[in-house]
């Protein structure tokens, strides 16, 4: 099945930083990318997501990067700012298949 | 109105107790899913349905058994309970697969 790696496990920016996400995947034939937010005590909320025909996507401080031919794929957090502090996982799937979950980033952003 | 309701979102329990978590969705979508959430926040795909029919199944325990009476509702339900399925579980619901998920926001279920 798809294995996705994610780095780091921990991040700590100063407001106003950039922070970035990295993801591997495993199987060549996924197609769907989708990064997600998840704050304490909810469930994890889409922030972004790439599909395979496109090399990146940009919506507002959030942008993704997919290399397809590297099978890696970043998440950048532009002007970062203290509420968006939380875990933030990566993911990978195929048409037919279930989302495969990277290990998840804790991002702080301290004042 | 919540589009992933799940229910209930807290769960304590004893050893060898069967339970039920119960999820509904609003959104109108085909697919639902169960993940699980272990401690160190990895989240792993348990089941999918799609309009009321099992297609995904990873290694998961018997004890564990989904229900799906409409394609709304998918519920779970554990039989023999054990400390180590301690874990909170989310209920999620998409379009089709390769499309976005939508989460509950989870069941911290304890096992004691």
């Amino acid at each position: 099945g798809e294995n996705v790696e994610q780095h780091p496990s921990t991040l700590s920016v100063q407001e106003g930083d950039s922070a970035v996400i990295k993801c591997t995947y495993s199987d060549s034939a996924s197609n769907y990318f989708p990064w997600y937010k998840q704050e304490l005590g909810k469930g994890p909320q889409l922030i972004i997501d790439i599909r395979s025909n496109v090399g990146e996507k940009k919506d507002q401080r959030i942008a993704v990067t997919l290399n397809k031919t590297a099978k890696h794929f970043s998440l950048h957090i532009t002007e970062t700012q203290p509420e968006d502090s939380a875990v933030y996982f990566c993911a990978a799937i195929k048409s037919g298949y279930a989302l495969n979950f990277g290990k998840g980033t804790s991002l702080l952003v301290t004042p | 109105d919540t589009a992933v309701s799940q229910t209930p979102k807290y769960l304590v329990t004893q050893m060898g107790n069967d339970k039920s978590i119960k999820c509904e969705q609003n959104l109108g979508h085909d697919t639902m899913y169960w993940y699980k959430q272990d401690s160190k926040k990895f989240l792993k795909i348990m089941f999918s349905y799609n309009n009321k029919e099992l297609i995904i199944n990873e290694t998961v325990p018997n004890r564990f058994s989904p229900k799906s009476p409409d394609k709304a509702h998918l519920n779970l339900h554990i039989n023999s309970l054990e400390l180590g399925d301690s874990a909170v579980y989310f209920c999620a619901s998409s379009q089709s697969s390769a499309n976005p998920l939508h989460f509950g926001n989870g069941t911290r279920l304890t096992v004691t």
